[in-house]
Parts: C-alpha cells; structure tokens; sequence
C-alpha cells in the first residue's frame, strides 16, 4: 500500500516542513491533496516518472519531489495558519487503475 | 472547469435499510470515476473504480453506477451496517497530462444507527 509519514505534525508559522510518502510498488505516479476540515481533496501536485506532470492552485512554496525508489515528499515553505489540513499521498500506474491513497499526514500550523 | 458536487451533504439512517448516495460532474469528458470511504481524520480507501466505458461495478454490497451523458453516478449500499458510517467521496479523474488529476466532491457523511 501507501505509507505516510509522520502521522503528526506541529509547526509554526513561517517555518518549512517536509512530508514523506512511499508509493505502492510499481507505481509510477504520485499525487499529493490537501485536506482542510470538513472539504473535500484538492489536487496540490502530480510527479510522473520524477517530472512534476501538473500542478493545482496552489503557490510555489508547495513544491515535491518523487524518488526512483517509489517514494517521494511535499516540502511547503513559510506556512501560514491555513495550510493546517491533512495530506494524502496518492499512487497509481498511470491512473488507469485508480488511486491508491496513504492514511495522511495531519499538519497543524500554530 | 470541472466541478463534483455531492448531495446529500449529511444522511442518517436507520440499520437495515438501502440508501443511495449521489454525485454529479458538470463535465462529460472523464476518464474514469472513484468512490471511496474516509473514516474520520484517516485516510481515503478506495471502494470501486468505473472506467469511462463502464456503466457499473459491484463489489458486496455496494453498487456503482455511471452515466457520463447526464454527468452522474450513484453509490447504492444495500442493508446498511453501522460499521458503514463514514464520509463518502466520489471523484472524477479528469484524463488531463499523461496521467489525469482526482477531482473530489465534498462529500456525504453516513450515520447508520443500531
């Protein structure tokens, strides 16, 4: 399956973070959404291969990276307050088989 | 611009009965389409997958169905449990770059009472 990890995190604002996820394996795409309370999944990013293959509505200081070996990170820079929310990773191979989503990392920005 | 939209927002529902939940798309060019369950402050699990040419899948008790022209699916669970409340989401992959992007609902939040 998907791991995230951690499963917590406190932070505060205007400090970096780096979450990490382990794609199943065989995998080849990796997804990250933001998960604020009680909302639905937004689409942040998508690494295909290692190459960043789209991006949703979200500023620069969300960035990732994918790694050969099935895993990958979201690192978000000088956090605000309102990226309090939980991240789900997601892997697929090609998305023709659906998403297989990781049990989330909580953040909370104070 | 693709928008899901899910309704109803919240249902409770006595042990025993059959409920269907639904979920609309404003755009017909999907590439496949996902329900799935999220307890709460956990993760998504997937329930069943229909791909753009598909009109169903089944798997126990729960049945998916898809009509792409009318831009809807429908999430029927059959004898409700309380082990199945939870937050249901549906979510349209919308084929976009080589790989397509989960665009989610907001979802329906179950309560099936003993």
């Amino acid at each position: 399956g998907v791991t995230q990890s951690p499963t917590h995190l406190i932070k505060t604002r205007g400090q970096q973070v780096t979450l990490r996820c382990s794609s199943q394996s065989g995998h080849n795409t990796v997804s990250w959404y933001q998960q604020a309370l009680g909302q639905g999944p937004q689409f942040i990013f998508q690494y295909y291969r290692e190459e960043e293959n789209g991006r949703g509505n979200f500023p620069p200081r969300f960035s990732g990276l994918q790694f050969p070996n099935d895993s990958s990170e979201l690192n978000v820079n000088a956090l605000e307050l309102d990226d309090s929310a939980l991240y789900l990773c997601a892997s697929s191979f090609t998305g023709t088989d659906g998403y297989t989503f990781g049990s989330g990392t909580r953040l909370t920005v104070v | 611009k693709q928008e899901v939209t899910q309704i109803p927002a919240a249902l409770s529902v006595p042990e025993g009965e059959n409920l269907v939940l639904n979920c609309s798309f404003t755009d017909s060019a999907i590439y496949n389409l996902q329900w799935f369950r999220q307890d709460p402050g956990k993760g998504l699990t997937s329930l069943l997958l229909i791909q753009s040419s598909q009109r169903e899948q089944t798997s126990g008790r729960l049945n998916a169905s898809l009509d792409k022209s009318s831009g809807r699916s429908t999430l029927y669970i059959a004898a409700s449990q309380p082990g199945d409340s939870a937050t249901y989401l549906c979510a349209v992959d919308d084929g976009s770059g080589n790989t397509g992007k989960l665009i989610f609902g907001q979802g329906t939040t179950l309560q099936v009472k003993p």
